[in-house]
């Protein structure tokens, strides 16, 4: 069965520091990753997925398949950046949308 | 365009009692899925539904039940209300729901508590 684990339930990080928030999965297969935000009073909302390779707003991904990981950073945090964070695993292939989320990292940007 | 809506956004029952909960997709989006989101055990899969067809379930008890309209509308269903089922249920819809490269866009959730 996979699983996604987020082992800091809270990081805080001053203003202009870099941060990382950490993602291991476990799956034998081909998995999908995706990073999910939730800021304040807002919905869950997609941040990225690892198949596209992008920087959105500052934040990276990248898949290390040798490690199992997907650690989502941002060389420079904002305060803007605080909210909760999912990490989430989808299967590549299968018939329907289905995510294994992790219990997610809260993160603050202190001033 | 509108986004995911759900309805209620809050609801308070007693043990024993059954729930609906309703959830309208984005236009266009024929999946959507059922999380529960609790803070003991984050957000956990409930079910996924495509063209009016379950096609992925999670590892609830057969309490839990859902369904699609032909309209993609849908509805999930609790029976038998235990203390363990208050929690924040959340509705996604996505507009790939042929292999999870989709973008999950999220409602705002119904707040369940059960007394």
């Amino acid at each position: 069965a996979q699983r996604v684990t987020q082992p800091e339930k809270l990081l805080s990080v001053f203003k202009g520091a870099p941060v990382e928030l950490k993602c291991n999965y476990s799956y034998s297969g081909s998995p999908e990753l995706f990073w999910y935000v939730q800021y304040s009073r807002q919905r869950l909302q997609l941040l990225l997925r690892h198949i596209s390779r992008e920087s959105i707003k500052g934040f990276t991904a990248d898949l290390n398949k040798g490690e199992t990981s997907f650690h989502l950073k941002k060389p420079f945090a904002q305060e803007e950046d605080s909210a909760m964070y999912y990490c989430a695993l989808g299967i590549r292939g299968t018939s329907g949308s289905r995510l294994t989320f992790g219990e997610g990292t809260q993160l603050t940007v202190n001033p | 365009k509108a986004g995911v809506t759900q309805t209620p956004r809050y609801l308070i029952k007693t043990r024993g009692q059954q729930v609906t909960l309703s959830c309208s997709p984005i236009s266009g989006h024929r999946s959507v899925s059922w999380y529960q989101q609790t803070p003991g055990q984050g957000l956990q899969f409930l079910f996924e539904y495509f063209s009016e067809t379950q096609r992925n379930k999670g590892n609830f008890p057969g309490r839990f039940s859902g369904r699609q309209f032909s309209n993609s509308r849908s509805e999930m269903n609790v029976s038998t209300l235990e203390l363990g089922d208050s929690a924040l249920y959340l509705c996604a819809s996505t507009l790939i729901a042929t292999a999870n490269t989709g973008e999950l866009f999220f409602g705002e959730g119904s707040r369940l508590t059960v007394l």
